[in-house]
């Protein structure tokens, strides 16, 4: 069964440090997610992305995040500086073929731990 | 802006016993519904979803929600729990034919079953 997969599972930086999450999405979906649960709260959306461009970001994505998809497999989020209060589970997600379904394939998550 | 409340913040029962996990949610128009579940240890994964059909909609392992839209509800029910259901369990709502891709979730219920 095709997945999205992730990666680092766990990655612990230091506060002011660059970080990138990868995420490779099931090859033939269309659009794609990143969310994030900080721990004891819920998954939060932070940005869709679709057709090379982003479509919709939340407020929780400013200036010191930014996605890619360099090759058109992988899916990046990059965090320029990090916070202390950016460590979370931050979830890749895709969907959708040819028409939006709202059914969304997670990953299994890369916890950042910001020191 | 939509918004999700998940009543049960942790549920505890018996095998056997049946399950009603309740979802409210705010929105003004129509919606898409859904209910992920995450396993321990593993990816938040598509439970059943409600799309404008039958407002009872059946998904795996059991699992059946009922949309009551004068309620804003979506409510999920299995009749008989096992022990491997124990598990979080996450609402989320989508605004249907509003171009908007992202799920806002609720908080989670976590339910832990007893064998």
């Amino acid at each position: 069964e095709p997945e999205v997969t992730q990666t680092p599972s766990h990655q612990v930086t230091q506060m002011g440090q660059e970080v990138i999450l990868r995420c490779v999405p099931i090859s033939n979906h269309l659009y794609f997610y990143w969310y994030r649960q900080i721990l004891g709260q819920k998954v939060e959306f932070l940005v869709s992305f679709y057709n090379n461009e982003i479509s919709e970001k939340s407020e929780i994505f400013d200036d010191q995040f930014s996605v890619e998809r360099p090759d058109g497999s992988n899916f990046t989020l990059k965090i320029r500086s990090t916070k202390l209060e950016d460590s979370a589970m931050y979830f890749c997600a895709s969907g959708g073929l040819a028409i939006y379904t709202g059914e969304l394939f997670f990953g299994e998550g890369s916890r950042l731990t910001v020191l | 802006a939509q918004s999700v409340s998940q009543h049960n913040h942790h549920v505890i029962l018996s095998e056997a016993a049946s399950l009603e996990l309740g979802c409210n949610y705010s929105y003004g128009g129509t919606v898409n519904l859904f209910w992920y579940v995450q396993y321990p240890g593993q990816h938040l994964q598509l439970l059943l979803k409600y799309f404008s059909e039958d407002p009872l909609v059946k998904g795996i392992k059991g699992f059946e929600a009922e949309f009551i839209k004068s309620k804003f509800s979506f409510n999920l029910r299995k009749p008989s729990v096992q022990w491997s259901d124990t598990a979080e369990y996450f609402c989320a709502v989508n605004p249907s034919g509003a171009g908007s891709y992202q799920l806002t979730f609720g908080k989670g219920t976590k339910l832990s079953v007893i064998p």
